[in-house]
């Protein structure tokens, strides 16, 4: 079940910026629970890009960068590269449910 | 460098049973929690369950709950996950998480998944 909403896709042309949003509610973002964001490419296993709402891994280029605010969190990705398409995830913890949980996903489209 | 290898999946019938295992290198295996997430065809994540470090605690998302038991052998730095019941709705692909935060340093609660293994499909067909 994903209680964290995501747009299904976003696009933009080689070089721009683009922002994900992730919408919680009060019992996970809200309740100030960190947000994680993940990066999917076809085929494969999910690859942390950024953590505990702002941190990058290292290894993950200046151009991710993630926020949060209230019951959101949004991941930008400036300078769009080919390579950018892939599904992104954010992560967050509810404590309704007692565990983790994801959005629902959200496709990147390089033009 | 982190690994994690899973391994046991496979095609097994309504009702059925399965042991997933995880092979975990390249870390202190009992100063991390570890997880089990799974990807139905063409959907989104679903955290599964968590074990903590010492195994001492285990978590479960509501629908598995009853079903499946995850586990950890220190000795074997592996990770198991027992699923008893199968239904069609399990299908999908398992991967093993180590968190990305040791127990010592991190909340369960704010805890990310860092690495993933390369994960292993489990369809359940009759």
């Amino acid at each position: 079940q994903s209680v964290l909403t995501q747009p299904p896709s976003v696009s933009g042309a080689p070089g721009q910026r683009v922002t994900i949003s992730c919408t919680g509610s009060s019992s996970n973002i809200g309740a100030g629970y960190d947000v994680h964001w993940y990066r999917q490419l076809p085929g494969t296993a999910p690859k942390l890009l950024i953590y505990a709402n702002s941190n990058r891994p290292s290894g993950v280029p200046d151009r991710f960068s993630g926020s949060k605010s209230g019951t959101s969190a949004s991941l930008a990705i400036t300078g769009l590269q080919g390579e950018d398409e892939a599904d992104y995830y954010c992560q967050s913890y509810d404590s309704s449910l007692s565990g983790y949980v994801f959005g629902t996903g959200t496709k990147v489209t390089v033009l | 460098e982190v690994q994690l290898l899973e391994s046991g999946g496979g095609l097994v019938q309504p009702g059925g049973s399965l042991r997933l295992s995880c092979e975990a290198s390249g870390f202190t295996f009992s100063s991390y929690g570890m997880n089990w997430v799974r990807q139905a065809p063409g959907k989104g994540l679903e955290w599964v369950s968590r074990i903590s470090g010492s195994g001492g605690s285990t978590y479960y998302t509501d629908s598995v709950k009853g079903r499946f038991t995850i586990s950890r052998d220190k000795s074997k730095n592996t990770l198991y996950l027992q699923m008893n019941s199968l239904r069609a709705e399990d299908t999908a692909v398992y991967y093993c998480a180590k968190a990305g935060c040791s127990s010592s340093s991190c909340s369960t609660s704010y805890n990310w998944f860092d690495p993933w293994g390369q994960g292993t499909l489990v369809t359940v067909s009759s």
